[in-house]
């Protein structure tokens, strides 16, 4: 039973159009991350959602929209693709560190978008 | 100004041989963690390694420790006895602790990667 699953694995686009990644965990975790990771591997961390409620939004563009409907599931919604999207979005999970864990991130296993 | 720092690009070993993957960090939070991570050409990510920077001990986990040399800020991970199974990206990440509405969380930052190639 995969713990973090997203979908679509593979997403292939036109310019200009909106795509969503819908990503589930089933662990219980209260925190649940978007990630961006470039054609030069660098990961960099997008959003933060804590029980629903957004606690971190890293300065990107407003054309992303994160969505919790509840703790278990964050979608990333995309407005008016461009090229410089096309990336790896992970979505990952933690739980709250400090509470006998080390707070890791456990991630999906990645949607590879493609914007043409 | 970048928190997770890894020099190495690429690295090469050989099979059976010890490995070790740089990592230098910043910060002034007194409460902190480091992780290390593997990605393999197949794109997941998987952990690997934890250290919290009030643990006295290096931690280790199997092949894989990380030396911790708290007054340095490095994290480097030493990967002993390598298999060709180790060939992957390898990240060293930091998590400060932060609060929002009463709340404390983890938010990972990720240094750039290290490829590391295991050589028959």
């Amino acid at each position: 039973d995969t713990a973090v699953s997203q979908t679509p694995k593979y997403l292939v686009t036109q310019m200009g159009n909106d795509k969503s990644i819908k990503c589930e965990q089933n662990l219980g975790h209260d925190t649940m991350y978007w990630y961006k990771q470039d054609s030069k591997k660098f990961l960099k961390i997008m959003f933060s959602y804590n029980n629903k409620e957004l606690i971190i939004n890293e300065t990107v563009p407003n054309r992303f929209s994160p969505k919790s409907p509840d703790k278990a599931h964050l979608n990333l919604h995309i407005n008016s693709l461009e090229l410089g999207d096309s990336a790896v979005y992970f979505c990952a999970s933690s739980p709250i560190p400090g509470q006998g864990n080390t707070g890791e991130l456990f991630f999906g296993e990645g949607s590879r978008l493609t914007v043409l | 100004a970048q928190k997770i720092t890894q020099t190495q690009p690429g690295m090469f070993v050989q099979e059976k041989e010890a490995v070790t993957l740089d990592c230098t960090y910043d910060t002034s939070d007194p409460s902190y963690g480091l992780f290390w991570y593997k990605q393999p050409s197949s794109g997941e990510m998987i952990f690997l390694i934890y250290q919290g920077s009030y643990d006295q001990q290096n931690a280790t986990e199997g092949r894989y420790s990380l030396n911790f040399q708290k007054a340095r800020k490095s994290a480097n991970l030493v990967i002993s006895a390598s298999q060709l199974g180790d060939s992957a990206m390898y990240f060293c990440a930091m998590r400060e602790l932060a609060n929002a509405g009463g709340t404390s969380y983890g938010k990972l930052t990720f240094g750039q990667g290290t490829i590391l190639t295991v050589h028959p």
